[in-house]
């Protein structure tokens, strides 16, 4: 069974704080997900990385993926009240085999970002 | 384009009844899935579809069935609720089977005393 360790699970800061939130395994992902969920919806896709030692940005967010593939990490800088909301690490295998794209997901890390 | 919808969004059932949770989406996707989530355990995988006509076991699919009616609807049926299965319980699509990219509906919160 693969498990995907993600930490902090809670985390409260100031507005303009930075921080990070970081997904472990020991198992080797295909691809990694970064989902943000806020109460009463689905979970929205944010990104998704693929290649080792891949770094992508998203204005203010910006995500990595271990050279191994085993881990991910999500830097906010200057933090928002608005990325207030519970974020959501998946690691999927082999789409296109047998597994049909099932995700594992992380535990999820509820940030609060105070005004 | 409403992309993935879900009914109800919310229920509350004695021990022992059963219902039947609806999903159904609109972007012509071939994979659909059934979560269920709780507090401090992330998403986990009860069923999956991966195409229409077929229908597969997750991570935690006791207690539960499924039924893939056509391409776009994907159902979820508890036969015995128990109070074990109270949960928000999100219906996924995905498009391309290169990509791990899911789409999810707005969950269905299920209490059951």
């Amino acid at each position: 069974t693969q498990l995907l360790e993600q930490s902090p699970q809670f985390l409260s800061i100031q507005e303009g704080e930075n921080l990070t939130v970081y997904c472990n395994s020991s198992s080797v992902f295909s691809s990694l997900q970064w989902y943000r969920q806020e109460p009463g919806e689905g979970p929205v896709l944010l990104v998704t990385v693929v290649t080792g030692g891949e770094v992508k940005k998203l204005k203010r967010l910006t995500f990595q993926f271990g050279d191994a593939r085993k881990d991910s990490s999500l830097h906010i800088t200057a933090a928002q009240p608005g990325d207030t909301g519970l974020y959501l690490c998946a690691g999927g295998t082999n789409a296109g085999g047998t597994s049909y794209g099932k995700l594992t997901f992380g535990q999820g890390t509820i940030l609060t970002v105070h005004p | 384009n409403a992309g993935v919808t879900q009914t109800p969004k919310f229920q509350v059932l004695k021990t022992g009844q059963s219902m039947t949770l609806q999903c159904a989406q609109d972007m012509n996707h071939n994979s659909m899935y059934w979560y269920r989530q709780d507090p401090g355990m992330g998403l986990r995988l009860i069923y999956y579809s991966a195409s229409e006509g077929t229908t597969d076991k997750g991570e935690v699919p006791n207690g539960y069935n499924v039924s893939r009616l056509n391409k776009r609807e994907f159902s979820l049926r508890l036969e015995s609720a128990a109070p074990s299965q109270t949960s928000v319980y999100f219906c996924a699509s995905r498009l391309d089977p290169r990509s791990y990219e899911q789409y999810f509906g707005p969950g269905t919160r299920l209490t059951v005393t």
